[in-house]
């Protein structure tokens, strides 16, 4: 069965230094991983995904994320926190070999990021 | 281009009435997925719907239902309201033939059940 993990609820950050919103996955197959982003009484916005290929991928706003196929991890980075970056944060994983064609995401992550 | 649009923005119900939720896609989607989104949760899946019919169900029961129209759009009805039906519905779409099949939401509307 498809799964994500996201452990931390809630990650703290000053604004400036580098922030890290962890998720680790299980699928039985080549899994296809997507982050997105929540604000307040808002639908999910996309960020990035990783389909195939290059493990770094990069998305909007400066964010970037990691495939570790063998930690099967998939962790959102960003080099330098905004305040404006605080948000929920969501990791998302879709089996494609599985037949199925749903999303499963994780409990989400709160980012708060620190004037 | 407009993005996916959802309506109502809110609704409040009693137990035991009835809802339909309506969606548009985004120009050029063909398919629409339903998610239900509790409070402090993430999105589950409720169904999917491609070419006006449901593709793919997640764990919600026979009160959950849908419909796909010609023009891609959808609604989501469910019958005999539970309080614990309140939460945000989110849908999503998405263009079959896209080799990722990336979703894009809508804003989400927040039912209320009293």
């Amino acid at each position: 069965a498809q799964s994500v993990a996201q452990p931390e609820d809630q990650v703290n950050v000053a604004e400036g230094n580098p922030l890290t919103v962890k998720c680790t996955y299980s699928v039985s197959g080549n899994p296809y991983l997507f982050w997105y982003v929540q604000y307040p009484n808002r639908g999910l916005q996309f960020l990035l995904k990783y389909i195939t290929g290059d493990n770094l991928v990069k998305g909007s706003y400066g964010f970037e994320a990691e495939f570790n196929k063998s930690q099967t991890s998939f962790h959102l980075k960003k080099p330098s926190a905004l305040v404006s970056d605080s948000a929920l944060y969501f990791c998302a994983v879709r089996d494609p070999t599985s037949g199925t064609y749903k999303y499963i995401f994780g409990t989400g992550t709160r980012l708060k990021v620190l004037a | 281009d407009a993005g996916v649009t959802q309506s109502p923005t809110h609704l409040i119900k009693t137990r035991g009435q009835q809802v339909t939720l309506r969606c548009s896609p985004k120009s050029g989607h063909d398919t629409v997925s339903w998610y239900q989104q509790a409070l402090g949760q993430g999105p589950q899946f409720i169904f999917q719907y491609y070419e006006e019919e449901e593709r793919q169900r997640g764990n919600f029961p026979d009160r959950f239902s849908g419909h796909q129209f010609p023009n891609y759009s959808s609604e989501l009805n469910v019958n005999a309201l539970l309080l614990g039906d309140s939460a945000l519905y989110l849908c999503a779409s998405s263009f079959q033939a896209g080799p990722s099949y990336e979703q894009y939401f809508g804003p989400g509307t927040r039912l209320t059940v009293t």
